[in-house]
């Protein structure tokens, strides 16, 4: 069956580190991968989506790479702060036909130590 | 553009009751999708609608329904509450075509 796996609940590090985070997924095809940052009781936002043909991605302190060999995605955030404190998610795209489901990982809950 | 908004944020109802929570896609946006999540669950799809039409639909009892009217508002629907059906319901909207979910706020919802 289909299985999307982040590598660890929580995930501590120290301001100014870079923040490392893995998604890795089993009997999936996918085009792309998706990531999102949800905060406490807020809704997930939109962060980067990387196509399959692409290696890697950057959007400001953000890089997501993605290795569809080894079937992993990995999630960095340079520099990190505080304010980057939050559950990152990844998400894969199944599709049957014309329909199509969004599938999230469980979430890494990241925690940026001042 | 306004972001998607969902009604009411937060909800208590009772084992055995219905419910019914609404949302507001961006505009312009023609699919919603609702999703459950719990913190043992996680992120769960519950269905995507398109232009009134239900277009997929995760793994969910039938007591979970939804539908989505001409302006692209959406409703779910859930009847006999079960304890287990306490959650945060996200809903998300996105363009027609594309990969982005823009998602709500979500409507808490507490079964006592």
């Amino acid at each position: 069956s289909q299985k999307i796996e982040q590598n660890s609940e929580a995930l501590n590090i120290q301001e100014g580190k870079t923040a490392t985070l893995t998604c890795n997924y089993t009997n999936y095809s996918p085009a792309y991968l998706q990531w999102y940052r949800q905060d406490p009781g807020r809704g997930p936002v939109f962060l980067l989506l990387i196509r399959e043909n692409e290696k890697e991605k950057r959007k400001e302190r953000l890089k997501v790479t993605f290795d569809t060999t080894l079937k992993q995605s990995l999630f960095h955030i340079t520099a990190s702060q505080p304010a980057d404190s939050a559950t990152y998610l990844c998400a894969l795209e199944s599709q049957a036909g014309s329909a199509r489901q969004l599938t999230f990982g469980s979430g890494t809950q990241l925690t940026v130590l001042p | 553009k306004a972001g998607v908004t969902q009604t009411p944020r937060y909800l208590i109802k009772t084992r055995g009751q219905q419910v019914t929570l609404s949302c507001s896609p961006i505009s312009g946006h023609r699919s919603v999708s609702w999703y459950q999540q719990t913190p043992g669950q996680g992120l769960q799809f519950l269905f995507e609608y398109f232009s009134e039409t239900q277009r997929n639909k995760g793994n969910f009892p039938g007591r979970f329904s939804g539908r989505q009217f001409s302006n692209s508002r959406s409703e779910m629907n859930v009847s006999t509450l079960e304890l287990g059906d306490s959650a945060l319901y996200l809903c998300a909207s996105s363009p027609e075509g594309r990969d982005t979910q823009y998602f709500g706020p979500g409507t808490r919802l507490t079964v006592l």
